[in-house]
């Protein structure tokens, strides 16, 4: 079944405590993403990917790591994260630019 | 990226009626992507648009591009309580959304 596969689903974590949000895809395609989702301000782009060692920031990287170092894999990093982090955050798939495919969410509370 | 608006933010219709949302650029746009979000759930694809004037339908859903490329709709026609959800255009190769359209069903 093509998927992409998120974990975990929801966490709550301190202030400055290191996380990293994982996003695995079956479906072999380069292009991933990462968005946050906050009441009223729609998906913004965190980051994404055009394939494997190339990533780029979208339009709210600040606070965010990501890797890219197998086709599969989209890690989302928080190295100090802080309340205003406190997100649903979505990973999403596509085969250049096409049909996007969404993980289930992981909704982050940090404290 | 291609940053599209989206009108309205929320939407509260009562069943049987009709449902538009509308998304806009500035600029030309390269495709347009429309996506459904039930509460609690994921974004789900609906359907990409490419070509100028283009208008496709499903169902009770019909989505158009406009001429110059720099606008969208969706259209949902009698409103069922299976519509409620975000409706969220999305534009450009790292696909950047619009804040969405909340509906709202009534029976």
């Amino acid at each position: 079944e093509a998927q992409v596969t998120q974990n975990p689903r929801y966490l709550i974590t301190v202030t400055g405590k290191k996380l990293t949000v994982t996003c695995s895809q079956n479906m072999n395609h380069e292009y991933m993403s990462w968005y946050r989702q906050d009441p009223g301000l729609g998906l913004r782009q965190i980051y994404y990917s055009m394939n494997v060692e190339v990533t780029d920031k979208g339009d709210v990287p600040e606070g965010y790591k990501v890797s890219r170092k197998e086709k599969r894999n989209f890690p989302l990093i928080l190295e100090s994260p802080s309340p205003n982090q406190t997100s649903l955050y979505f990973c999403a798939s596509s085969y250049r630019g096409a049909e996007a495919f969404f993980g289930q969410g992981t909704r982050l509370t940090v404290v | 990226g291609q940053q599209v608006m989206q009108i309205p933010q929320y939407q509260h219709v009562q069943e049987g009626e009709d449902f538009t949302t509308y998304c806009n650029s500035s600029t030309t746009l390269s495709n347009i992507q429309w996506y459904k979000q039930r509460p609690g759930g994921h974004p789900v694809f609906l359907i990409q648009l490419v070509k100028s004037g283009e208008v496709k339908k499903q169902k009770r859903l019909t989505f158009q591009f406009g001429e110059a490329k720099k606008n969208s709709s969706l259209h949902i026609t009698a409103t069922q309580t299976t519509d409620v959800g975000t409706y969220f255009c999305a534009s450009g190769y790292a696909l950047n959304f619009g804040k969405g359209t909340s509906l709202l069903v009534t029976p």
